[in-house]
């Protein structure tokens, strides 16, 4: 079945580092992707999405290309900052019967350091 | 527009008791889905309404679980006799049908089972 994969954690930066999260996917067909946010005590909140092969998400200083060729999706931030502390899920959707059913990785948690 | 609501917070109850959550989606949003989220896990798909009438459960909503969505508005989830397993953070999220593969969540609701 349809599935997401990414890197665990947790991970540890400091200020002004560089970001990056793996995810990879399975799906049949062609699934859009997406990275959701969850900051501590609050909801989840969609980051950014990409619909078709080769699109960029980006949003906050945050991207992600989807590649179909490697089935990743890959989180990348060049300077990441305290207030980015948070779980990142990548997740996918893929059309199933009449919905669009969200896939959900197991998150990966990100503490960004002074 | 204050987003997706969830009533209550927290909820602790002791094993065998009945406990029911609600949820208050994006007005606009006539797509509803259910969510349960265990730590270090991301989120697993239970259940969803398109307007009033619920479309699809997993296998995961055991007969113990009723969802509704009477008025096609705000949503309720009940879990009678609950067990210990049933400790977790209930999400609740909508989107528009065109769309649903943006969904909006709500905060959560984190039940613990004692």
């Amino acid at each position: 079945g349809d599935s997401v994969t990414q890197m665990e954690g947790p991970v540890t930066l400091s200020e002004e580092a560089f970001l990056t999260i793996n995810c990879t996917y399975t799906a049949t067909g062609y699934p859009s992707l997406f990275w959701y946010v969850q900051y501590p005590g609050e909801g989840l909140q969609l980051l950014l999405k990409a619909t078709k092969a080769d699109d960029k998400g980006s949003n906050k200083g945050f991207e992600a290309t989807y590649r179909k060729e490697t089935t990743s999706f890959h989180l990348e931030k060049g300077s990441v900052q305290v207030s980015d502390s948070a779980v990142y899920f990548c997740a996918l959707s893929a059309m199933k019967t009449s919905y669009d059913k969200v896939i959900f990785g197991p998150g990966t948690s990100l503490s960004v350091i002074p | 527009d204050t987003g997706v609501s969830q009533d209550p917070r927290h909820k602790i109850t002791k094993r065998g008791q009945n406990v029911t959550f609600r949820c208050d989606p994006i007005s606009e949003h006539n797509r509803l889905y259910w969510y349960r989220q265990t730590l270090g896990q991301g989120p697993e798909f239970l259940t969803y309404f398109q307007n009033e009438a619920q479309l699809e459960k997993s296998r995961l909503l055991s007969d113990r679980f009723s969802a509704e969505r009477p008025k096609g508005s705000f949503s309720t989830l009940e879990i009678q006799r609950t067990e210990q397993g049933d400790s977790a953070m209930y999400l609740c999220a909508s989107s528009y049908t065109s769309r649903a593969y943006e969904q909006y969540f709500g905060p959560g609701t984190r039940l613990t089972v004692t």
